[in-house]
């Protein structure tokens, strides 16, 4: 069965202390992970899409990397404004286009 | 930048009563999709629209459930007999090209309360 798996559920960080989040995946024949941002009461806002293994995507503090079994969301000196809810989900393969969530890990920046 | 927008933001219903959630995607997407998420729980896919019908659907999308996008902008999620488990935040996405490059844009949701 596709399972999506992140880690930690929490994370608490001070104002520029870096750190990564890790999304792990079992899916026969990855079609895309995706990673998302969600604020309290919000929909899901959409941060990268990663494809193949090797490959890494960056935006502004958030760097995204994918092996064949995992990925993590490196942020760099974070700001207060990052804490929110960070989201991976996998494309299931062969002709869907759902998307499988995590249960997200939930991160507080402190000034 | 173009945004998916769902009404309303928080519905109240008694249970057994049809409620109707709606939403407005993406002026040039063609693909999608409602999701939901019960408080506490992961983000579930229920079903995904494409070509005016239905192109796949969850176990969770039964016979209470139905969508359907009347007139070219709206797309909407018919629950008929809403029950307490019911209860949870409704997400709409579209996506252009079925999440491929850009992923799929989620609305702000709607919070659906059934007592």
């Amino acid at each position: 069965e596709d399972q999506v798996t992140q880690s930690p559920e929490a994370l608490r960080l001070q104002e520029g202390e870096s750190s990564s989040l890790n999304c792990s995946y079992t899916v026969s024949g990855l079609r895309g992970l995706f990673w998302y941002r969600q604020d309290p009461g919000k929909g899901p806002e959409f941060l990268f899409t990663l494809y193949s293994a090797g490959e890494e995507k960056e935006k502004e503090r958030l760097k995204a990397t994918l092996t064949k079994k995992e990925s993590f969301l490196h942020i760099t000196a974070p700001k207060p404004e990052d804490s929110a809810t960070y989201l991976c989900a996998v494309q299931a393969p062969r002709n869907t286009d759902k998307l499988i969530f995590g249960t997200g890990t939930r991160l507080q920046v402190f000034p | 930048e173009p945004e998916v927008t769902q009404t309303p933001s928080h519905q109240v219903t008694q249970m057994g009563q049809e409620v109707i959630l709606r939403c407005v995607p993406i002026s040039n997407h063609l693909y999608f999709y409602w999701y939901r998420q019960i408080l506490g729980q992961k983000v579930e896919f229920l079903v995904s629209f494409y070509n005016n019908e239905i192109s796949e659907k969850s176990e969770i999308f039964d016979d209470q459930f139905s969508v359907e996008r009347p007139d070219g902008s709206n797309f909407t999620l018919k629950i008929r007999s809403t029950k307490l488990e019911d209860s949870a935040m409704y997400f709409c996405a579209s996506s252009g090209e079925g999440g491929r490059n850009y992923g799929y844009t989620f609305g702000s949701g709607t919070r659906l309360t059934v007592v």
